[in-house]
């Protein structure tokens, strides 16, 4: 099955915590990215990676550090967790030339 | 900088209306431009991009580049069309998608 894959689904924890999000792409894309997804369901990038280059890195606290030891995978790792960083964290991939982005089925996150 | 506006968070029509989803856009550039669909609690999926011209679900969108708009447009809505729809604009300068705020389309019966 082709497709963006995310784990875990749902994410709940303490504040103050550190968490980990996983991704996993098997399209054979070269560029992956993370959303964040807010209560009013406004969508943000925050990082895009290219064959495991940071290329995009938006106004997010250092606290949020992505990592991608593959091409297929970009992980984001997330220190200190606050009420705020609770949202739904989408990643996505795409292929350079071909702008559609394809997205996995988010991860939602509740920080208590 | 690239900007999209969808000016309707919220829109509602009855079954077998039609539905018009605005978008609009600014960017100095040629833009590439996307509506993108989220249905309740799923991925965002493509539904149309304005190169490919075509007629998805039933939904086109036209890019209007003197008016800066590529709005989504349905003849008869379906109460399965409801969902959340976002536009979004490729802007080269960036590789980046920006995405609107969205609109939540809901169809009653």
């Amino acid at each position: 099955d082709t497709a963006v894959s995310q784990t875990p689904k749902y994410l709940v924890t303490q504040m103050g915590n550190d968490k980990s999000i996983k991704c996993e792409q098997n399209l054979g894309h070269d560029t992956m990215y993370w959303y964040k997804q807010d209560s009013k369901k406004f969508l943000k990038i925050m990082f895009s990676y290219n064959n495991k280059e940071l290329i995009i890195n938006e106004t997010v606290p250092n606290r949020f550090s992505p990592k991608s030891p593959d091409k297929a995978h970009l992980n984001l790792h997330i220190n200190s967790l606050e009420l705020g960083d609770s949202a739904v964290y989408f990643c996505a991939s795409s292929q350079k030339g071909v702008n559609e982005q394809f997205f996995g089925p988010g991860t939602r996150l509740t920080v208590l | 900088a690239q900007r999209v506006t969808q000016p309707e968070k919220l829109l509602s029509v009855f079954k077998g209306a039609p539905v018009e989803l605005k978008c609009n856009y600014s960017y100095s550039g040629s833009p590439e431009l996307f509506w993108y669909v989220q249905y309740s609690r799923q991925r965002l999926q493509l539904l149309l991009r304005h190169i490919s011209r075509e007629s998805i679900k039933g939904f086109t969108a036209d890019l209007n580049k003197g008016e800066t708009s590529f709005h989504l447009k349905k003849p008869f809505a379906q109460e399965e069309d409801s969902a959340m729809y976002y536009c979004a604009l490729y802007a080269t300068s960036g590789s980046r998608l920006t995405f609107g705020e969205g609109t939540q389309l809901t169809v009653n019966p």
